[in-house]
């Protein structure tokens, strides 16, 4: 089955922005809402950000997301150490009737 | 708080079964629908099941499709993931997620070894 398009990879300076993307489709991201998580090693994955750009109950303002047609961003502002982690992004795709995650983008934090 | 508890991961041998379950709390679990979502050694979260929360609908990813059956019993707050004909490949960590996947538990690890 068809996934979403992270780029698998980033690196940024501690106190920068880092902004990851994620491409999908007019099935998924197109019209329905992206979630964003992040997985640290030994965690179970956290909701950052749903439906596009709603942050759960605790989660900083630091991190806002965003969609444009197709793809949606994730924006982390001011960069901490603890942010370095795995992120994921993952819609529903209404043709495949399943839940299609992105590879992953690994950030580190230099 | 919402809590979410895997169980039933282990050690098989290939075309063995494992039935994993996930009990759930802190939330009215009979109005959520629930998924399993899963990590192989090295690689990305792979979603392979969805529910509904009258168990109306069940979806499956194509690589477990036909193998794998996903249930739950509102009546326990669990949910439940049957795995036959286990591969090596379904070697992962597997987690339960709630709806969105807004809520996960810590995962329980299925290890496919001959």
């Amino acid at each position: 089955q068809a996934g979403l398009t992270q780029p698998p990879s980033m690196s940024k300076g501690l106190r920068q922005t880092a902004t990851l993307t994620c491409t999908g489709n007019s099935n998924n991201i197109g019209v329905q809402g992206t979630s964003w998580l992040q997985h640290r090693q030994g965690h179970p994955p956290k909701l950052l950000s749903y439906t596009n750009n709603n942050r759960p109950s605790g989660i900083s303002e630091r991190f806002s997301a965003s969609r444009s047609g197709n793809t949606a961003s994730l924006t982390i502002a001011g960069l901490q150490p603890d942010d370095e982690a795995d992120y994921y992004c993952s819609s529903w795709d209404t043709s495949l009737t399943a839940r299609v995650f992105g590879g992953g983008t690994k950030l580190t934090v230099l | 708080e919402v809590q979410l508890v895997e169980s039933g991961g282990g050690l098989v041998q290939p075309g063995g079964s494992l039935r994993l379950s996930c009990a759930a709390s802190g939330f009215n679990f009979g109005i959520y629908s629930m998924n399993w979502v899963r990590q192989a050694p090295g690689k990305g979260l792979e979603w392979i099941s969805y529910i509904t929360s009258s168990s109306s609908a069940t979806y499956y990813a194509d690589s477990v499709k036909g193998r794998f059956t996903i249930s739950r019993d509102n009546a326990k707050n669990s949910v439940y993931l049957q795995m036959n004909s286990l591969r090596a490949e379904d070697t992962a960590v597997y987690f339960c997620a709630r709806a969105d996947v807004d809520h996960w538990g810590q995962g329980t690890l299925v290890t496919v070894f001959s």
